[in-house]
């Protein structure tokens, strides 16, 4: 059974402070890696979908990375903003069209 | 282009009815995939539809089932409801289920 692993489960960072957190999944069988952010009382709303081994991709302060061969992406917010707050999910895209997805980390900014 | 809609918005039931949630996709889309969400849990993967075929489904018990039409619109019924059953039920479409998923406001169930 895959499995993905999202690490920290939770976390506080103090408003203007840069942080990252990391989605871990099984290298077998990859085919996409899926990052989404998921605010209360609002629905998930995907951020990235990555690809390749070496993958950046960037949207405002926040950006991602993807390394196929050791089964891991990051994900980095520059100078968090409340807005910021969030819980932020990945999933795996395997070669038999699943989406695994991760419990995800919940990020509280703190003003 | 319309998002993904979902019908309806809230529900209320008892225990041991049966309820039917509807899914209208982006057109274009083929894929429909079901999730469920409860306090203080993730997004727990019910099934997926993909040209009204069920490709892909979690591991939930038979009375949550779903079919998909031929206009990628798809239903999910859940059959002699539990109190358990009381969550956020989401959907999400997308061109095919490893590419971005675009999800719809949810139905929020409650059952008493």
């Amino acid at each position: 059974i895959l499995n993905v692993e999202q690490s920290p489960q939770s976390l506080h960072v103090q408003e203007g402070d840069s942080t990252n957190f990391t989605c871990s999944f099984p290298s077998s069988n990859f085919y996409a890696l899926h990052w989404y952010r998921w605010e209360t009382a609002k629905s998930p709303e995907a951020l990235f979908v990555m690809t390749l081994n070496g993958d950046e991709k960037k949207k405002g302060r926040i950006s991602a990375t993807l390394n196929t061969k050791e089964g891991y992406s990051y994900l980095y917010i520059k100078g968090s903003q409340p807005e910021d707050s969030a819980t932020y999910l990945c999933a795996l895209g395997d070669s038999n069209y699943q989406l695994i997805w991760g419990a995800g980390t919940k990020l509280i900014i703190k003003p | 282009k319309a998002g993904v809609t979902q019908t309806p918005r809230y529900l209320i039931k008892t225990r041991g009815q049966q309820v039917t949630l509807s899914c209208s996709p982006i057109s274009g889309h083929r894929s429909v995939s079901w999730y469920q969400q409860t306090p203080g849990q993730g997004l727990q993967f019910l099934f997926e539809y993909f040209s009204e075929t069920q490709r892909n489904k979690g591991n939930f018990p038979g009375r949550f089932s779903g079919r998909q039409f031929s206009n990628s619109r798809s239903e999910m019924n859940v059959s002699t409801l539990e109190l358990g059953d009381s969550a956020l039920y989401l959907c999400a479409s997308s061109l095919d289920a490893v590419y971005e998923q675009y999800f719809g406001p949810g139905t929020r169930l409650t059952v008493t």
